[in-house]
């Protein structure tokens, strides 16, 4: 079955930096894209970033670009997030979600793993 | 960037119920439109893609229609198990914008 186990969340302070992992298996994972999603406490669920399943190609949320990087390892199996710059308004649970669709271009999430609390807090 | 606005932002019906909740993106998005349901407590799971293409093991009283700018999610006898917060999520370009939500709760 699918999993995905996200990891590297914790509480950091504001402007240092973090680096999320999501491991993925059940599936071919080099085959599709994956995204990360983030919802604050109490909040919604805000899109973040996505990368194809080559790494060739990704996309930013507006709040985040210049400060995450998105990138993936196929031998691995596993995805990352690096943030840099951390603000409070980067505290949430952060999800990496597999992209529906073995197709290059981003498409609605068909698989979530279970989430990493980020809390940004001096 | 497109905006999408749902409404209402919550509301209350009584089981059996039909409800519908809305979409609207800023811009047109063709039928490049997704439904999650959340749970309390629990990850999204996709409902509806392709604004109207219900997802694998989504019970048929969930349906979605629309296109272009106006989108909609109707339940079309509401059950206990329907407590939740929807959203919608625009696909056809980056950002894929999630709307606002909607929390659906038992009268």
């Amino acid at each position: 079955q699918v999993q995905l186990v996200e990891s590297g969340g914790g509480v950091v302070q504001p402007g240092r930096s973090l680096r999320l992992s999501c491991a993925a298996s059940g599936f071919t994972f080099s085959s599709y894209g994956i995204h990360w999603v983030r919802q604050a406490p109490g909040k919604g669920l805000e899109w973040v970033a996505f990368i194809w399943y080559d790494g060739s190609n990704k996309y930013y949320a507006d709040s985040v670009k210049g400060r995450f990087t998105i990138s993936r390892d196929n031998f691995k199996n596993t995805l990352y997030l690096q943030m840099i710059s951390l603000r409070a308004e980067d505290t949430a649970v952060y999800y990496c979600a597999r992209s529906a669709f073995v197709v290059s271009a981003p498409r609605p999430v068909d698989y979530w793993g279970q989430g990493t609390l980020v809390t940004v807090s001096s | 960037d497109i905006q999408m606005t749902q409404s209402p932002s919550s509301l209350s019906a009584s089981v059996g119920d039909r409800v519908t909740i809305t979409c609207r993106a800023s811009q047109g998005i063709f039928n490049y439109l997704a439904w999650y349901q959340q749970k309390p407590g629990k990850v999204p799971e996709l409902l509806i893609y392709a604004a109207s293409t219900l997802q694998s093991g989504v019970p048929s009283r969930f349906s979605g229609s629309g296109s272009g700018t106006d989108f909609t999610l109707t339940i079309s006898s509401l059950q206990p198990e329907d407590v939740a917060t929807y959203y919608c999520q625009k696909y056809n370009s980056a950002p894929l914008t999630f709307g606002g939500g909607t929390k659906v709760e038992i009268k």
